[in-house]
């Protein structure tokens, strides 16, 4: 157990739809990070956050957007879905900004109708 | 993952040794990671190497490093099926430290 939770676990929904995921990151850590597992594009970084601040971006698309709150969870808002989303969505998180080793959660398996 | 590559399978079997290989691209990398992802759970860090090592011994897992031509591996040792699992080479990408993962290789172990 990383100490990560992400919900929920699945999610299937309709393109065109909106979806939040959720995680909390181990005690203590105050970067999350997202990350984006698919077959044809691999583990792809989607963005950074530190102590509520965005902190870097990678590939995310404008349709996406995330926040982390006060209490140190994090949400991933995905909209206007297209099938092409349908992926594995891992939060990790990290003590401070310059990554180190990283604590994956289990991930949250959007698909896409 | 493009920055990273690695190949996508290796079968192996029971009690033999396997070696994962991985080139990368950022020869600033200061450290470089090997991640294990195992059926249905996020990626663990399994082992890392800094950049003026050349070679890291962990009891089974050994990490070469050949800067000159940017390429690591990772090697189990005596593997087992309980190391069946997709194994992910990694890189901090430029100054942020973040890591750009390669797209894994599912090591598949028979008896």
């Amino acid at each position: 157990d990383s100490g990560v939770t992400q919900t929920p676990k699945h999610l299937i929904t309709a393109t065109g739809q909106r979806v939040t995921l959720r995680c909390s990151p181990r005690s203590g850590d105050l970067s999350v990070y997202w990350y984006q597992q698919s077959l044809d594009q691999g583990l792809q970084f989607l963005i950074q956050y530190y102590n509520g601040e965005e902190r870097a971006k990678g590939n995310i698309l404008e349709r996406f957007s995330a926040q982390q709150f006060p209490d140190l969870h994090s949400e991933l808002n995905l909209s206007s879905l297209e099938l092409g989303d349908s992926a594995l969505y891992f939060c990790a998180s990290s003590a401070g900004t310059s990554a180190g080793e990283l604590f994956f959660g289990e991930g949250s398996r959007l698909t896409v109708l | 993952g493009e920055d990273v590559e690695q190949s996508l399978f290796l079968s192996v079997r029971e009690g033999d040794s396997s070696v994962i290989n991985c080139t990368y691209t950022d020869s600033s990398s200061t450290y470089l990671y090997w991640y294990k992802q195992e059926p249905g759970a996020g990626l663990q860090l399994l082992t890392y190497i800094f950049s003026n090592m050349d070679m890291k011994q962990d009891q089974r897992l050994t990490v070469l490093l050949n800067k000159k031509d940017k390429h690591l591996s990772l090697r189990i040792a005596d593997t087992q099926t309980g190391d069946s699992a997709i194994y992910f080479c990694a890189e901090p990408s430029g100054g942020s430290y973040i890591p750009t993962f390669g797209r894994g290789t599912s090591l598949i172990v028979h008896p």
